[in-house]
């Protein structure tokens, strides 16, 4: 079976700072993984994702991520923090031999608080 | 706009109400969902629709009962809910069921609570 580990509930960056959310996952091959946010009163958006290549991958906005398949973890990252980028952050993983249903496993979620 | 409408955005519905969720997509895609988003918790998927078709059932109660009538609308019908099952419910879309790499489209949710 597939899962995610989204390990904080809530990270707080002051405005200019990194951000890093992190993210860790489980799968009995090799993964699709993606992050998707979430701001107020919307539904989940498309960061970005990581199907096969170089490790780092650039998404919307600024951000970033590493998949780092030796420590099965694939942790969201931003140089620079702004306030709007506070919002929650899904990171999100489908096993390459089991995507039948588009079967995605998704965390818990990680809220990010961007302090002016 | 994200190309998925979901209405209503709020229902407030008793136990012994009957009421439906719509979800409407314009993005030419064949494949729908319904996900259930509960505060601190994963996204549970709900069912899966490709090409109209239902693909899965996730093990949803009955008093959840999900409609396709086309690939660019989806409904859940709601009867007799319990006071648990008050949540945000999310519609998605792909362009197909089966591609690995698919990236889900949402809508903004019907947050629903049951009184």
């Amino acid at each position: 079976a597939q899962s995610v580990a989204q390990p904080e509930d809530q990270v707080n960056v002051a405005e200019g700072n990194p951000l890093t959310v992190k993210c860790t996952y489980s799968v009995s091959g090799n993964p699709y993984l993606f992050w998707y946010v979430q701001y107020p009163n919307r539904g989940l958006q498309f960061l970005l994702k990581y199907i096969t290549g170089d490790n780092l991958v650039k998404g919307s906005y600024g951000f970033e991520a590493e998949f780092n398949k030796s420590q099965t973890s694939f942790h969201l990252k931003k140089p620079s923090a702004l306030v709007s980028d506070s919002a929650l952050y899904f990171c999100a993983v489908r096993d390459r031999l089991n995507y039948g249903n588009n079967r995605l496993a998704f965390g818990k979620g990680n809220q990010v608080v961007v302090i002016p | 706009e994200t190309g998925v409408t979901q209405t209503p955005r709020h229902l407030v519905m008793g136990m012994t109400n009957k009421k439906s969720l719509k979800c409407e997509q314009h993005l030419g895609h064949n494949a729908m969902y319904w996900y259930k988003q509960s505060a601190k918790k994963p996204l549970e998927l709900m069912f899966v629709y490709n090409f109209k078709e239902q693909t899965e059932n996730n093990s949803v109660p009955s008093r959840f009962s999900p409609e396709c009538p086309n690939s660019s609308h989806l409904f859940l019908h709601l009867h007799t809910l319990q006071p648990e099952d008050s949540a945000l419910y999310l519609c998605a879309s792909s362009q197909d069921r089966d591609s690995g790499a698919n990236v889900l489209t949402f809508g903004a949710g019907s947050r629903l609570t049951v009184l």
